[in-house]
């Protein structure tokens, strides 16, 4: 399994550009979750996901958007970006409820975003 | 919603050592409590977690202990190596209801010093 992936790894935005950042698990997971870390910060939630077709906002949603439309992919989008939005992003998911180890999220390597 | 408070937010200390850090949650109703660690530049880790139907867990250098009384759990790592300075994030859910969500303390950056 390659578990959590997400791309770009690296990305330069300008102040009002637009883009999607990419999660694909490949373990048949049906949470799925998204996280921003700034500087020396702890990891805030945007959006997260219980399964396809349904996302509930986090602790930071403001100016994010999410979907679900498979359990493997659940995209961020960034609509307008803006300076506060420079930020590393992390993906994550976990296993389904009455399964070993549920609540265990296993995180992707990250997107490093920068808004200019 | 749930709040997790952790501390300190850096240690340093001597190669062979033992570090402490410890975290407070305030849902009662939490009863998952897993430990990341994060190395510069990379995805956070897990590398040891706990349920509230035990008080502590040990996995060879690392040991969880958790206070449900008190609303607490703490790492200890022993015999601490070089390899060992990273950020280390707790955090706190409930398996229980519609509560999906882990709360992450804000880190706190393990320095091992040979």
């Amino acid at each position: 399994n390659a578990g959590v992936t997400q791309t770009p790894k690296f990305r330069i935005l300008k102040i009002g550009q637009s883009m999607t950042l990419q999660c694909t698990q490949d373990m048949n997971h049906n949470y799925m979750y998204w996280y921003r870390q700034d500087p020396g910060m702890g990891l805030k939630l945007i959006y997260y996901s219980v399964g396809a077709g349904i996302t509930d906002k986090g602790e930071v949603p403001n100016g994010y958007n999410v979907s679900r439309s498979t359990t493997e992919d659940f995209p961020l989008r960034l609509e307008l970006a803006a300076p506060s939005q420079t930020s590393v992003y992390f993906c994550a998911s976990s296993p389904p409820r009455g399964r070993i180890s549920t609540d265990t999220q296993y995180f992707g390597p990250g997107t490093r975003l920068t808004v200019l | 919603g749930e709040n997790v408070e952790q501390h300190p937010s850096t240690l340093s200390v001597q190669e062979g050592d033992s570090a402490v850090i410890k975290c407070t949650y305030s849902d009662s109703a939490s009863n998952y409590f897993p430990w990341y660690k994060q190395e510069l530049g990379k995805r956070p880790q897990l590398i040891i977690d706990i349920r509230s139907n035990v008080g502590e867990k040990k996995d060879q250098r690392i040991a969880v202990t958790l206070n449900k009384t008190a609303k607490h759990f703490s790492l200890h790592i022993t015999e601490t190596q070089p390899e060992d300075s990273a950020v280390y994030f707790c955090a706190a859910s409930s398996s229980g209801g519609s509560n999906y969500k882990l709360t992450f303390g804000k880190g706190t950056l393990l320095t091992v010093n040979p």
